[in-house]
């Protein structure tokens, strides 16, 4: 079975400075998805950004990046110039087609950034 | 509609009793999923549709939990004699189609349902 695993509670980050957060998982599929989610307040769960297991490039989506390593992994997420509306919870999810058709996610039990001013 | 919409957005409600949740999802959107997010926690799956059948039912924790949903619209979350280990934030989200639920779901705000 697949986990997911998120070893940070709770981190904080001075604006406009870097953060990385990490994400480990266990599978022994070759093809899947990996994601990051972030959670505010209001509950909606926003997609941060999406990395294809079968792709070595590491995705990237303006101020936010990560670090894909297949062989060990683990997929941390990197927020560069850190911003007061990044406060929320993040979380990790692995993703892979089932038979049934469908794309589900495992996640992680998140991690909750703060942003200093 | 433009997003996925949700409700009640909180509910309270005493132990035993039935409640339903509801989820509307983006318009056109064939695949739905319910997801359950207790405190402290990441997301469990619950249920997915593909139009109005569910080919996923594996993530229901027991028969007091059920869902349905009308065509490619409104889904129902129903828990009947609810317990407090209930009490969550029920999620839901689309997708345009089940072959694109990899490239991330549209969720919903949630309910966040209270047991007391």
């Amino acid at each position: 079975a697949q986990t997911v695993t998120q070893s940070q509670p709770e981190m904080s980050v001075q604006e406009a400075e870097t953060v990385t957060l990490s994400c480990t998982y266990d599978t022994s599929e070759s093809n899947y998805y990996l994601f990051w989610y972030k959670q505010p307040p209001s509950r909606q769960m926003i997609l941060v950004i999406r990395q294809e297991a079968y792709k070595q490039q590491n995705a990237t989506e303006n101020r936010f990046s990560v670090n894909f390593q297949k062989a060990a992994k683990s997929f941390s997420l990197k927020i560069s110039d850190s911003q007061l509306g990044d406060t929320a919870m993040y979380f990790c999810a692995f993703m892979r087609g089932t038979t049934s058709g469908t794309y589900k996610y495992i996640f992680g039990t998140g991690t909750r950034l703060k942003v200093l001013a | 509609g433009a997003g996925v919409s949700q409700s009640p957005s909180n509910k309270v409600t005493e132990k035993g009793k039935d409640v339903e949740l509801r989820c509307d999802p983006i318009s056109g959107h064939t695949a739905l999923y319910w997801y359950r997010q207790r405190l402290g926690q990441g997301l469990e799956f619950l249920i997915y549709f593909q139009g109005n059948s569910a080919p996923d039912k594996s993530g229901l924790p027991s028969d007091r939990f059920s869902a349905e949903r009308t065509g490619e619209s409104v889904s129902t979350l129903t828990i009947q004699r609810t317990q407090q280990e209930d009490s969550a934030v029920y999620l839901c989200a689309s997708t345009s189609g089940r072959s694109q639920g990899h490239y991330g779901y549209t969720f919903g705000s949630g309910t966040r349902l209270t047991v007391v």
